[in-house]
């Protein structure tokens, strides 16, 4: 158990629908990643927030957009659902954010099919 | 750019037998990090190893070492006497801190099923 923790394990929906991913950072951590896994595209870093503030932007769709609470845990919501779309998406968390040497401790995902 | 590479996707191995899986990563900074994660088939991503740009010693944990050399950019991994329960995707990423986060870039994954 890595203390990083995602609901729901599994979502189920139709395109055009708007989901909210839930991600808590472990304990302490103060930076939240989040990462789409797909057959096609592999792992895929999307948006990184510290302490509140978003701190990177990777190859994220403009349909989709993140924010981190005060209490530190954070949403990624996906709009306008396309099959596409369809994914596991992983939230990890750090200590920090501007070291690189920071290892990424990952949940356990969140499947994310749409029909 | 920076980019890692796994050029293989699939390895099966028996039980037992040793194994190497690769990796080639590519970036124009000097300080970066190096990541080695493993996904069994329940589908979570767990750490393994770190390694820093300016650390070239190898590491052994258990059946586990790791080979960094920065001459020819690869951070290779090995598994001796492998365990049906080593079968998982294993993914190489690197990191650079220099841009002021600690984003990953995943290679495509290597797929090593361990048959008894």
């Amino acid at each position: 158990d890595s203390g990083v923790t995602q609901t729901p394990k599994h979502l189920i929906t139709a395109t055009g629908q708007r989901v909210t991913l839930r991600c808590s950072p472990r304990s302490g951590d103060l930076s939240v990643y989040w990462y789409q896994q797909s057959l096609d595209q592999g792992l895929q870093f999307l948006i990184q927030y510290y302490n509140g503030e978003e701190r990177a932007k990777g190859n994220i769709l403009e349909r989709f957009s993140a924010q981190q609470f005060p209490d530190l845990h954070s949403e990624l919501n996906l709009s306008s659902l396309e099959l596409g779309d369809s994914a596991l998406y992983f939230c990890a968390s750090s200590v920090d954010s501007s070291r690189g040497d920071n290892e990424q401790f990952f949940g356990p995902g969140t499947r994310l099919t749409v029909l | 750019a920076q980019k890692v590479t796994q050029a293989q996707t699939e390895i099966s191995v028996v039980e037992k037998e040793d194994v190497t899986l690769d990796c080639v990563y590519e970036t124009r900074d000097t300080t970066y990090y190096l990541f080695w994660y493993k996904q069994p088939p329940s589908g979570e991503l767990v750490f393994l190893i770190r390694r820093n740009s300016f650390d070239e010693q190898n590491e052994i944990s258990g059946r586990y070492s790791w080979n960094f050399q920065k001459s020819t950019s690869s951070f290779n991994f090995t598994i001796t006497a492998s365990q049906v329960v080593d079968s998982a995707v294993y993914f190489c990423a690197l990191s650079e801190p220099v841009r002021n986060t600690g984003k990953l870039i995943f290679g495509q994954g290597t797929t090593l099923q361990v048959k008894p």
